[in-house]
């Protein structure tokens, strides 16, 4: 059970759209449709942004949307906003009730 | 609104045994739910360690499955982990939070807490 791959960080400027992969493998990702999101500010908890690939929580911004493509999953953030930047990690279900993250992208609003 | 919390001590000894609780507030961990622990070494990723059910039932990361143990007190509404042998590696931020029975996501999550393992 290997931690999923994100990119280590990715930039953008306000109002820009930008998205974020995580690649896992038949295992995982390409084998359910249950890749979660979360957003992570510093010294602060995990926020859950995104469930089952692309549901969005009440209260959550439709800025956030997730999709999928095989054993790659993506989250997408329009109309980026100084508020977005922040850590962000997928999280995917792996079979046998287990569950793995990938290593977490730092999003950086220029 | 359901609220968790984590405590323990904030320094383990290498080769002992690190101990967690989680106290649940807002909600009765025997109603449902699943109730998981994931871990985050400092300025690293997430990792997940293990979930219990309200029953009982526990599923556990293969790669610490030997080392790890969830147990549950639904009498103080609180759920545990237990993580022996440890070595600097599992110094980590260690978060407890709550996944639905028939869902696999986890929300919400308590604060962190901290856990160096340093002699």
């Amino acid at each position: 059970q290997s931690a999923l791959t994100q990119p280590a960080s990715v930039s953008g400027s306000p109002g820009q759209s930008l998205t974020i992969s995580c690649t896992g493998t038949s295992s995982d990702v390409g084998g359910f449709n249950y890749v979660s999101w979360y957003q992570q500010h510093p010294g602060k908890a995990p926020k859950l942004i995104i469930s089952d690939v692309s549901k969005r929580p009440s209260g959550v911004s439709n800025r956030f949307s997730g999709s999928k493509s095989g054993n790659t999953a993506s989250l997408t953030i329009s109309g980026l906003q100084a508020e977005d930047e922040a850590d962000y990690y997928c999280c995917s279900y792996a079979g046998s009730s287990t569950y793995v993250f990938g290593g977490g992208t730092k999003l950086t609003v220029l | 609104q359901v609220q968790l919390q984590e405590s323990g001590p904030g320094l383990v000894k290498p080769s002992e045994t690190l101990s967690l609780t989680c106290a649940v507030s807002g909600y009765s961990i025997s109603s449902g739910y699943y109730w998981g622990w994931i871990r985050q070494p400092p300025g690293k990723g997430l990792q997940w360690i293990g979930n219990i059910y309200h029953g009982g039932s526990t599923y556990y990361n293969p790669s610490l499955k030997s080392r790890v143990t969830i147990s549950v007190d639904t009498s103080k509404n609180q759920f545990s982990l237990k993580l022996n042998s440890v070595t600097a590696a599992d110094t980590a931020v260690y978060y407890c939070a709550r996944k639905p029975t028939t869902e696999d996501w986890f929300d919400p999550w308590g604060q962190g807490t901290l856990v160096t393992v340093s002699s």
